[in-house]
């Protein structure tokens, strides 16, 4: 399997549940990124990870949580969120961090809060 | 703070050029780049252009940038149906962390 893949495609969850989605990428790269995309906005950058190190958090709720146990997997653990959490939840990687390395994207993760 | 914006819809017949456009407000970006979304999938990019060149053109795409009007375009040549998608531009401006800032897409649709 090639690229970078999330789990799962899909998630429907109520607000006091806990759930996680993952990402894997099998690129070899050295940086991971969680992105929000939501109706009608902009892209949200969340999360970057280098070398399993956090190296940025956008002003994220603590009710998302991420998780890099090493540089080919990333997580983003949920809890108590609300309904306008709802959104698609994007992964990416690129080989190092900095201007002019490309980002590669999963499919996203659909979370749907009720 | 940075700011993209791009108009919603664009709709073009196949065969036409589709140019999608493109106003952000931070003259310090470095890279500018087209990304490319279809149905259920992620982002892919189409093509990107460093701040001091004004043209770049890879087979049916071309991308336009005028540093003074802070404004970029993506032409599509000879569009077909397999174009319609979203179309997210993005700028980064920073070193270090790789912080790309998008616009929130144009949905091209190509008739047939």
């Amino acid at each position: 399997e090639t690229g970078v893949t999330q789990t799962p495609r899909h998630l429907v969850m109520g607000m006091t549940n806990k759930k996680s989605l993952k990402c894997e990428q099998h690129l070899g790269h050295n940086a991971m990124y969680w992105y929000k995309q939501s109706a009608k906005k902009p892209l949200e950058l969340m999360f970057v990870y280098s070398l399993e190190e956090r190296v940025e958090n956008n002003s994220v709720p603590s009710r998302f949580s991420p998780e890099c146990p090493n540089s080919s997997h990333l997580f983003l653990h949920l809890h108590t969120l609300q309904p306008e959490d709802s959104a698609l939840y994007l992964c990416a990687s690129s080989q190092d961090l900095g201007v002019g390395y490309e980002q590669y994207f999963g499919p996203g993760t659909r979370l749907t809060v009720t | 703070g940075e700011d993209v914006e791009q108009s919603p819809f664009l709709s073009v017949r196949e065969g036409d050029s589709s140019v999608i456009n493109c106003t952000y407000t931070d003259s310090s970006s470095t890279y500018l780049y087209w990304y490319k979304q279809e149905p259920g999938a992620g982002l892919q990019l189409l093509t990107y252009i460093f701040s001091n060149m004004d043209m770049k053109q890879d087979q049916r795409l071309t991308v336009l940038l005028n540093k003074k009007d802070k404004h970029l375009s993506l032409r599509i040549a000879d569009t077909q149906t397999g174009d319609s998608a979203i179309y997210f531009c993005a700028e980064s401006m920073r070193t270090g962390a790789n912080n790309l800032f998008f616009g929130t897409g144009t949905r091209l649709t190509v008739i047939p």
